[in-house]
């Protein structure tokens, strides 16, 4: 079966600090991962989309990693600000039946 | 270039009744994927549409059903509501295929739905 485990499910940090997230699945055989940002109240919005060759796709203080041979994956935050806390959802899709695989997500709160 | 865009944004039903929600998608955008998000289930795919076909099914019962027009506007609907069907439901757009191509996927700000 088809699984995406994110870990922690929620982390406190202080402004201005770094934190990485974790994304370990069970998909195959694998198309893509994507990492996504859901503010409260908001819909999802696309942060990286990384493929199977890509290991490293960065947007702005956002660095998404892939290790496809180990099934990880890994969002790193730089110099957190208030507007980081958020839900980040990791999200796999399966290259055969095209499905995806959601994570859980993990709940971001950065205080001041 | 609007953004995705979803309604109603709030609805209250009671236990039974059917609900229809629409999605219009970015223009130019020919793929409509629908969400359900609950807080203990975190986001569940439903249904995915591409020029008018369901290309992906999820496992939910055939109470939700779904259909794109040829302007690639989509509804879901949703039969026989029940109380555990409460929850956002997200709609997502993207030029290509969204679950196997790497086009970024576009949510729109989801439908609140309550049932009593």
């Amino acid at each position: 079966k088809n699984q995406v485990e994110q870990s922690p499910q929620s982390l406190i940090i202080l402004e201005g600090k770094n934190c990485t997230l974790q994304c370990n699945y069970t998909v195959s055989p694998f198309s893509n991962l994507r990492w996504y940002k859901q503010d409260t109240g908001r819909g999802p919005v696309s942060l990286t989309i990384m493929t199977f060759s890509e290991n490293t796709k960065s947007n702005g203080r956002y660095t998404a990693t892939l290790d496809a041979d180990t099934k990880q994956s890994s969002l790193h935050i730089t110099a957190s600000q208030l507007s980081d806390s958020a839900s980040y959802i990791c999200v796999v899709s399966a290259r055969d039946d095209y499905k995806l695989s959601f994570g859980a997500g993990t709940t971001v709160t950065v205080r001041a | 270039k609007a953004g995705v865009t979803q309604t109603p944004r709030y609805l209250i039903k009671t236990r039974g009744q059917q609900v229809t929600l629409s999605c219009s998608p970015i223009s130019g955008h020919r793929s409509v994927s629908w969400y359900q998000q609950t807080p203990g289930q975190g986001l569940q795919f439903l249904f995915e549409y591409f020029s008018e076909t369901q290309r992906n099914k999820g496992n939910f019962p055939g109470r939700f059903s779904g259909r794109q027009f040829s302007n690639s506007r989509s509804e879901m609907n949703v039969s026989t509501l029940e109380l555990g069907d409460s929850a956002l439901y997200l709609c997502a757009s993207s030029f290509s295929r969204a679950s196997g191509a790497t086009d970024t996927q576009y949510f729109g700000p989801g439908t609140r739905l309550t049932v009593l």
